[in-house]
């Protein structure tokens, strides 16, 4: 149980072009999808926090029109990557996180999508 | 804001050698995970401490809490090839993870 299925998993394109990732969790409702940056051997740095019916709530430095997500339901959010350039080149990983029992949401673990790896020549 | 530092940021041991790694947060945390990541795939849910002092086992893998909760451990015991991968821990803000840098682990034969 608990499967997160991002998409795709590859993405090459052009500088300038909008690129968008789906990330559905297949067997669970998930309130709550987060939204992750990875870069070669570094850790994953949280972008945004996407609530389902609700505006996403952004860290800081994470820039909200550049990065458009949108969490339309509870089994699916996007995150688009509007007139993407190289810099923005890097695996884009999303998690979602449900209620287990009757437990403190907070406390419930992530389920981690497999990830998309973004190259933007 | 709330910091997770976690050392060793690599590990190259023989098979059959132990492996520890150690997570420190800046603040106290209402509980912390314990992540997977195999090289060139996402990461993986390994298990949750939540109470002061805690300790879990799973298999060869010791998990330890703090009794501040302010810190953490990971130990492996006899690592395995299978062991090879980035150990994450992640520090529970409240409602979003704060992820440590990783120790990458690698085992050789």
């Amino acid at each position: 149980g608990a499967v997160v299925s991002q998409h795709p998993s590859w993405v090459i394109c052009k500088s300038g072009t909008s690129v968008k990732i789906e990330c559905r969790s297949l067997d669970f409702q998930a309130t709550t999808m987060f939204w992750y940056r990875q870069f070669p051997k570094q850790s994953l740095m949280l972008m945004a926090t996407s609530n389902e019916g609700s505006k996403a709530t952004y860290e800081q430095g994470v820039e909200k029109d550049k990065f458009l997500i949108n969490h339309a339901s509870l089994t699916l959010s996007t995150l688009t990557v509007t007139s993407a350039h190289p810099e923005d080149s890097s695996f884009y990983i999303c998690s979602a996180r449900t209620r287990v029992g009757t437990g403190v949401l907070a406390n419930q673990p992530q389920h981690f999508g497999d990830g998309t790896r973004l190259s933007i020549l | 804001g709330q910091q997770v530092m976690q050392i060793p940021q690599y590990q190259h041991v023989q098979e059959g050698e132990d492996f520890t790694t150690y997570c420190n947060s800046s603040t106290t945390l209402s509980n912390i995970q314990w992540y997977k990541q195999r090289p060139g795939g996402h990461p993986v849910f390994l298990i949750q401490l939540v109470k002061s002092g805690e300790v879990k086992k799973q298999k060869r893998l010791t998990f330890q809490f703090g009794e501040a909760k302010k810190n953490s451990s990971l130990h492996i015991t006899a690592t395995q090839t299978t062991d090879v991968g980035t150990y994450f821990c992640a520090g529970n803000s409240g409602y979003a993870l704060n992820f440590g840098k990783g120790t990458s682990l690698l085992v050789t034969p």
